[in-house]
């Protein structure tokens, strides 16, 4: 059971490009999330997902999008990265949201560097 | 709003010292989660613990043991004969019901045990 897949580990971009971080779920987790973490400040929810087709804004968006057609996967798009997106990425699924127990499944990470 | 606080940013401990993590949380809800989860020098979090808001029993498992108290909305984390693969950043986490609510993490504690 791979768990949480994220691809690639390690990614150093040019200001301007743009590319895709993956992210695939084998456990048929229902949501899924994407984090960032800088150093000192914790992880901040960029965006989530409830569902196929369904996706929805956490606390920082700016820069980013995602789409989810399908259960299984949730990549993250970069749009013309800046230096303030260096960071590292973190996917996480986890079965339900409502009752709050449910406990998030981490991915390995992806660390992004923007020249 | 919900609010994690981890003042302690930094701890440093000689192997075998006991040491305490601390966590202060905020939230007007009176149906919530705690967390704590672990992330070790290879960069992935592992889950810890999950404790509800009307589960006030300390819990141990190991050399860890946790201290939950709702008066002073506290979620204490406790190593005990700490050891160098503890060595470690900890993160606390609040998330309350609602289809909506987010996972928001404290800033993390690194604590590293020197031997």
């Amino acid at each position: 059971n791979a768990g949480v897949t994220q691809t690639p580990k390690f990614r150093i971009l040019k200001i301007g490009q743009s590319m895709t971080l993956q992210c695939t779920q084998d456990m048929n987790h229902n949501y899924m999330y994407w984090y960032r973490q800088d150093p000192g400040m914790g992880l901040k929810l960029i965006y989530y997902s409830v569902g196929a087709g369904i996706t929805d804004k956490g606390e920082v968006p700016n820069g980013y999008n995602v789409s989810r057609s399908t259960t299984e996967d949730f990549p993250l798009r970069l749009e013309l990265a800046a230096p303030s997106q260096t960071s590292v990425y973190f996917c996480a699924s986890s079965p339900g949201q409502w009752s709050g127990a449910n406990v998030l499944t981490f991915g390995a990470g992806s660390r992004l560097t923007v020249l | 709003a919900q609010k994690v606080t981890q003042a302690q940013t930094e701890i440093s401990v000689v192997e075998k010292e006991d040491v305490t993590l601390d966590c202060v949380y905020e939230t007007r809800d009176t149906t919530y989660y705690l967390f704590w989860y672990k992330q070790p020098p290879s960069g992935e979090l592992v889950f810890l613990i999950r404790r509800n808001s009307f589960d006030e029993q300390n819990e141990i498992s190991g050399r860890y043991s946790w201290n939950f108290q709702k008066s002073t909305s506290s979620f204490n984390f406790t190593i005990t004969a700490s050891q160098v693969v503890d060595s470690a950043v900890y993160f606390c986490a609040l998330k309350v019901t609602g289809a909506n609510s987010k996972l928001t993490f404290g800033k993390g504690i690194t604590l590293s045990v020197r031997p």
